[in-house]
């Protein structure tokens, strides 16, 4: 069974560009989470789908952040403008429902650096 | 905040067991105890979950408390690729949210 596929794996770039990252779940995953995770520091939910409806973006920066889930399978998380506190590792995730119970299958994740 | 309290880090020689122990004194009845390991540069992975009853699997072993307010993740032999960072997760039945804190830092000695 594949995993959790990310792209791109690094990226570069300087502040006040915008970056996009993207993700592709295990087939049949009705569950997909953004995270970020700081160096040093677990990872933090930003957002969670159930399908293709957000389920909780309570910690994603609105402002600057956006993200979305399109036929509820592929997501992409966008950053616009980037400042460089955004440097961090993205990771995207997966299960199969929701409960607490569910296992989450993580993806590679993407090591961003803003300059 | 995570609900959590686990050392910062722990050390152990290959091949012999590891005890990783964690503390949540404020744990419901509904809440389910996960541990979750990340090894370098990689995502986190499952290792082991449950709520009331000790839980082995191909990992690892989940020894609970019997009032549930502590539980030891245990590593019967310790290989070289063990070495990760390991985190304790209260997760509540209905609540699929994962709330990581820092986690332990287990480092592997040849």
């Amino acid at each position: 069974e594949a995993g959790v596929a990310q792209s791109p794996r690094y990226k570069i770039i300087e502040k006040r560009q915008s970056v996009a990252f993207w993700c592709n779940p295990i087939s049949g995953h009705a569950t997909l989470y953004w995270y970020q995770q700081i160096l040093g520091q677990g990872p933090k939910l930003l957002i969670q789908f159930q399908n293709n409806g957000v389920v909780d973006d309570s910690q994603l920066p609105k402002d600057r952040f956006s993200a979305e889930r399109l036929k509820g399978v592929d997501s992409t998380l966008k950053i616009q403008p980037a400042k460089l506190e955004d440097s961090a590792v993205y990771l995207c995730a997966s299960s199969l429902d929701t409960g607490g119970y569910e296992t989450q299958y993580f993806g590679p994740g993407t090591r961003l650096l803003v300059l | 905040d995570a609900k959590t309290t686990q050392p910062n880090s722990m050390e152990s020689n290959e091949e012999e067991p590891v005890h990783l122990p964690c503390n949540h004194s404020t744990i419901s009845g509904t809440d389910y105890i996960h541990w979750y390991r990340q090894l370098p540069s990689q995502g986190p992975e499952y290792v082991i979950h449950g709520l009331t009853s000790n839980v082995n699997n191909r990992m690892a072993s989940l020894a609970i408390a019997e009032d549930r307010k502590s539980s030891t993740l245990i590593l019967h032999r310790a290989t070289l690729r063990d070495a990760a960072v390991y985190y304790c997760i209260l997760r509540e039945n209905r609540d699929d949210k994962i709330i990581f804190g820092k986690g332990t830092r287990l480092h592997i000695l040849p």
